[in-house]
């Protein structure tokens, strides 16, 4: 059972403009967070996160957003750049140390 | 600071094989991850140590895969025999803390790309 799930396996943005990735989940008991970027060839990097008692989180041209409710959450990034171009992952965990990622949405800058 | 370091980076062998890949997590971490990337089911957690123990090994697909953390410094990932659906990229992870918490994120190796012919 897919609980984390990235409904786009992929995305093609120009330079300059808005990226929007989503993630939907389906356990309740998931509180925290996450996204990782994933280069070819290389292994996934943090990229940020956000706790369930928050709804936005923003570290420079990256914020994510949470919407409880709706058990959505989705990463903006502006302005999409080249070398942003990577697979971008999904996660979710639960207090009980469950944690959960999506399967991935490759995201394509053009210049 | 050298980052979790996998090997090996490429696995091609014949199915019925033992494979046996390779990780040294990030010295001072004291969690350690298993997973499997496929294109079908993305990241897949498979076992996870805390202070060399397993803690949770729901996600080892069945009995032909094993794992092993002797030490702080050192696991392995064993799949005997090996068979065709196994290809897919392993990745170790390991982070500071207990479980998976985002609080404390993982760091990845650079994964091990296994094609079971």
């Amino acid at each position: 059972d897919q609980q984390v799930k990235q409904n786009s396996p992929s995305l093609s943005v120009q330079e300059g403009r808005i990226s929007i990735l989503n993630c939907d989940y389906t356990n309740s008991m998931f509180d925290y967070f996450l996204w990782y970027k994933k280069y070819p060839a290389e292994g996934p990097t943090f990229l940020i996160s956000i706790s369930s008692i928050k709804d936005k989180n923003e570290d420079g041209r990256f914020t994510v957003f949470l919407n409880k409710s709706a058990k959505h959450l989705s990463l903006h990034i502006v302005p999409s750049q080249p070398g942003d171009s990577a697979v971008y992952f999904c996660a979710a965990s639960a207090s009980n140390n469950d944690m959960r990622f999506g399967a991935g949405t490759r995201l394509t800058v053009k210049p | 600071d050298a980052g979790v370091i996998q090997s090996p980076r490429h696995e091609v062998t014949e199915m019925g094989q033992e494979v046996t890949l390779r990780c040294k997590p990030i010295s001072g971490h004291n969690s350690l991850f298993w997973y499997r990337q496929t294109m079908m089911r993305g990241l897949e957690l498979l076992i996870y140590f805390n202070n060399n123990v397993p803690i949770d090994d729901s996600g080892m697909p069945e009995d032909r895969f094993s794992a092993k953390m002797p030490n702080a410094s050192f696991s392995t990932l064993k799949i005997q025999p090996s068979e065709p659906r196994d290809s897919a990229v392993y990745f170790c992870a390991s982070s500071f803390g207990l479980g998976q918490r985002a609080n404390r994120p993982q760091h990845f190796g650079d994964g091990t790309r296994l094609s079971i012919l």
